[in-house]
């Protein structure tokens, strides 16, 4: 079974990095039929994919890829000594502030596991 | 990007009857939808994939239909348990995106 642990900060000063970590049991971050998400959650915003990370055997190589409006500020990493992923998010402002998810996408691209949510407060 | 808009975004129905929520996409996915159920405070559970193939676990009341840009979620009998938000997801094209969510309440 597959269960996803969130771990970082609640509150992070404007201008300043939001670092979350999101810890994989029942599964590798490493798995050829998986892609490691993390999506965010506001009010203003619903629903926001943020980006994803996976790996594929067949070309022995890490795949990232960011949404549009966050990429010049995000970076997703795995970990595979850890079997973790994280997420950085360079200087936020007042409205990064939101849920954030790490999601596991399966072979059919949806996501199938969730971890329980971290909430953000963007404040001095 | 595909947009994604659901309707209505709020519903109101009894317990014991039935729920139709509707989602349409700005151009055609085909049959990559997914359904989503959130209740309060927790993450998003996967309901529904490929446009109405029920995820593990999911209760027969829950259906959904449709392909191309209309799609329905249908929830037969509700439940206590069912009220909560639903959101549709599309992931044919890139970057995967998320409907506004409706929420369904007790009437």
């Amino acid at each position: 079974q597959v269960h996803l642990q969130q771990s970082g900060p609640g509150v992070v000063k404007p201008s300043q990095t939001l670092s979350l970590t999101c810890a994989i049991s029942g599964d590798s971050v490493s798995s050829n039929s998986a892609a490691w998400n993390w999506i965010r959650q506001s009010p203003s915003r619903g629903l926001e994919w943020l980006g994803r990370t996976y790996y594929r055997s067949k070309w022995s190589r890490w795949y990232t890829d960011y949404a549009a409006a966050v990429r010049s500020r995000v970076t997703i990493t795995p970990d595979t000594s850890k079997n973790q992923l994280s997420l950085q998010l360079t200087s936020v402002t007042p409205d990064d502030a939101a849920v954030y998810y790490c999601a596991k996408g399966g072979a059919g691209n949806v996501y199938d596991i969730w971890g329980q949510g971290t909430t953000v407060t963007v404040s001095s | 990007e595909i947009v994604m808009t659901q309707s209505p975004a709020t519903l109101s129905v009894s317990p014991g009857q039935r729920a139709t929520l509707s989602c349409r996409a700005s151009r055609s996915v085909y049959s990559d939808l997914a359904w989503y159920q959130q209740k309060l405070g927790q993450a998003p559970r996967l309901l529904i994939e490929g446009a109405s193939t029920r995820a593990t676990g999911v209760p027969a009341r829950f259906s959904g239909s449709g392909s191309g840009t209309e799609f329905t979620l249908t929830i037969g009998s509700l439940q206590s348990e069912d009220f909560a938000v639903y959101y549709c997801q599309q992931y044919n094209n890139w970057p995967y995106t998320f409907g506004q969510g409706t929420k369904l309440e007790i009437k």
